[in-house]
């Protein structure tokens, strides 16, 4: 069965640069979550979408965006990276009908900092 | 707001005895709760949810949980553990939100199987 894809695996950044985070849900989910593990935490919400539309927004710092297209991927945006941005960056997708749906992470994206 | 809290950061069994991590709720309404357990260095995967039917729910790898409502507990057991239990456990609420729905995580609780 066809799994949440994210892209890059791991990405190296020194500060102050940018980075892309890309992260394609299962076929025919609507609802694209993203969330932020920093080392030995639990993963905290970032940013969610719901049929291209952001539906809520957590803990995003200002330097980071996020969007998802129309073909229901969805691309985090990261700028003047800083060292604290250091983490793993999980990407979850889910049908978001009515109803409580389990969300479904992707393997995430390590991204370091330096 | 809903949260959870895993009353136990490291549990330590020995390989073949049961295996219990704690989990309490705190929400306005009947909640959504999960389970979900991260290998090392690996994504997160669902073991098992609860979403107001039965009590007890069965997960993957033999592991099932409890819903007590009375108690606002929703612990993970397991009879026998297996090395490859060996992993950090997540016990989560989902939070609506307009037309989804977010994740609020516990700290985690970090599992060792001793052979």
């Amino acid at each position: 069965a066809a799994g949440v894809i994210q892209s890059p695996r791991h990405l190296i950044k020194e500060k102050r640069e940018t980075a892309t985070l890309k992260c394609y849900p299962i076929p025919r989910h609507d609802t694209v979550y993203w969330y932020q593990q920093g080392p030995g935490q639990d993963p905290q919400f970032l940013i969610s979408f719901y049929e291209k539309m952001q539906s809520d927004k957590g803990s995003i710092p200002d330097r980071f965006s996020a969007q998802q297209f129309s073909d229901y991927h969805s691309e985090l945006n990261m700028s003047s990276l800083e060292l604290g941005d250091s983490a793993l960056y999980f990407c979850a997708s889910s049908p978001g009908l009515a109803g409580i749906h389990e969300q479904y992470f992707g393997p995430g994206t390590r991204l370091t900092v330096t | 707001a809903q949260s959870v809290t895993q009353l136990d950061s490291h549990v330590s069994v020995s390989e073949g005895t049961p295996v219990l991590l704690r989990c309490n709720y705190s929400s306005s309404y009947s909640p959504s709760l999960f389970w979900y357990v991260q290998h090392p260095n690996k994504g997160l995967q669902l073991l098992l949810k609860y979403t107001s039917a039965a009590t007890l729910v069965k997960g993957i790898n033999g592991f099932e949980a409890e819903f007590k409502k009375s108690e606002t507990s929703f612990h993970l057991t397991k009879p026998s553990a297996h090395m490859s239990d060996a992993a950090e456990y997540f016990c989560v609420v989902s939070e609506a939100l307009g037309g989804s729905e977010k994740l609020v995580f516990g700290k985690g609780t970090k599992l060792t199987v001793n052979p």
